[in-house]
């Protein structure tokens, strides 16, 4: 299975919106609406911030969006704040019953 | 609250076999896995981004990354409400931190903290 293709990176200055892309193929992103996304600070574990595309984990702020169309998922952070900068991962269920990632995306909140 | 918490050494020679527990707290295995949840294993080689290695729900069915499906075996023991990972033949490509987490097709929604396992003489 190949990793699903991210921007290396994005930036974005404080109170303003940003979109990270993330693209598969129709076994994967295209194929299912179970597309999550994760945000890693260093040193730490992962955490889910939206799951099935679109939906949103309890305590996880709605400044977080998440969207797909085909074989592109997107998440939409608005209201950029500085805590916001990490690393971002999407995932999506396959077809083989397995998970991929994306190759990661670094936010740099300017 | 769910927890989640890695064990296992934190070193491995090379041509050796990798082994590493994760144990459940705050919930039981078997009640979460009633819920369609199962049990993964993902890890992040040094400076790079996450990889699925696999999962096993705790009926015995598992589900493994293509590219290490040969040398990878998750097991569930729901008597010690705990899962279980195995890397055979490790080489330097598998230093990395190892996490475990809760999976469902929705997505990954509990991890533990992570550890992190070298491979080196």
């Amino acid at each position: 299975q190949s990793a699903l293709t991210q921007p290396a990176s994005v930036s974005g200055s404080p109170g303003q919106s940003i979109t990270i892309s993330c693209t598969g193929s129709s076994s994967d992103v295209g194929g299912y609406n179970y597309v999550s996304w994760y945000q890693q600070h260093p040193g730490k574990a992962p955490k889910l911030m939206i799951y099935d595309v679109s939906k949103w984990p309890s305590g996880v702020s709605d400044r977080f969006s998440g969207s797909k169309s085909g074989n592109t998922a997107s998440l939409t952070i608005s209201g950029l704040q500085a805590e916001d900068e990490a690393d971002y991962y999407c995932s999506s269920y396959t077809s083989s019953s397995t998970w991929v990632f994306g190759g990661g995306t670094k936010l740099t909140v300017l | 609250q769910l927890q989640l918490q890695e064990s296992g050494p934190g070193q491995v020679k090379p041509s050796e076999t990798l082994s590493l527990t994760c144990s459940v707290s705050g919930g039981s295995i078997s009640s979460s896995s009633s819920s369609g949840y199962y049990w993964v294993w993902i890890r992040q080689p040094p400076g790079k981004g996450l990889e699925w290695i696999g999962g096993a729900y705790y009926s015995g069915s598992t589900y493994y990354n293509p590219s290490l499906k040969s040398r990878v075996a998750i097991s569930v023991d729901t008597s010690k409400n705990q899962f279980s990972l195995k890397v055979s033949y490790v080489t330097a490509a598998d230093t990395a931190v190892y996490y475990c987490a809760r999976g469902h097709p929705s997505g990954m929604d509990v991890w533990g903290q992570g550890t992190t396992v070298t491979v080196s003489s």
